[in-house]
């Protein structure tokens, strides 16, 4: 079956750093997009990764690893407002999207 | 331009009522999308278009249709509510030419129960 895992809440301070790991079983692969969605929200697009590697995008990084079948999404400098849940999802070998559940990230003062 | 909007934004029914819930796009996309979100599960689609005039059924179609009969607008029907529909729905749009790699665009999503 086709499945997404990560984990359900994560919690750090502002201006740390945090990892939020995502893993993926999928028939097929052409691709793994995380989403931000602050709460009574719609998602919004933050990254796309179809090759191994970092992509690094201000504060947000995205990193992945087809071999292993596991992305992360790296959030640096936190400040208040990233407080949000943060989906995965993968994009199988028919290009449909498969939806992780999404990390509650909380951020502390 | 409004992006994507969808109405309404909140709903109550009873079970076996019916209802449409309505997602416009201004953008000229092809695709679009219905999704409903529900706690601790991923989006699960419930739809989708590829173009005006076409559907086809996606994870968990059953209990809904769907039309597109103008390329912007994108209607999700339901029929007989039940309980189990008790969800928050979001539609998305793709850009056109980023069909397998591009962002989707959600609308803000609708919040239905039906009691």
């Amino acid at each position: 079956g086709q499945n997404i895992d990560q984990p359900t809440e994560m919690t750090a301070t502002e201006g740390a750093i945090v990892q939020i790991n995502c893993t993926y079983q999928t028939s097929g692969f052409n691709g793994l997009f995380w989403y931000q969605q602050h709460a009574g929200e719609a998602p919004t697009f933050l990254s796309y990764n179809v090759l191994d590697g970092l992509e690094e995008k201000g504060r947000f990084s995205s990193f992945l690893s087809r071999s292993k079948g596991y992305s992360y999404l790296l959030l640096k400098e936190l400040q208040m407002k990233d407080s949000a849940s943060y989906l995965c999802a993968a994009t199988d070998s028919n290009y449909q999207l498969i939806w992780g559940a999404g990390t509650k990230l909380i951020i502390k003062p | 331009n409004a992006g994507v909007t969808q109405t309404p934004k909140f709903r109550v029914l009873k079970t076996g009522q019916s209802m449409t819930l309505l997602c416009a796009q201004d953008m000229n996309h092809e695709y679009m999308y219905w999704y409903r979100q529900d706690p601790g599960m991923g989006l699960r689609l419930i739809h989708y278009s590829v173009g005006e005039g076409t559907t086809a059924k996606g994870e968990v179609p059953d209990g809904y249709n769907v039309s597109r009969l103008k390329k912007q607008n994108f209607l999700l029907g339901l029929e007989s509510a039940a309980p189990s529909q008790t969800s928050v729905y979001f539609c998305a749009s793709l850009p056109p030419g980023q069909e397998n790699t591009g962002e989707l665009f959600f609308g803000e999503g609708s919040r239905l129960t039906v009691l």
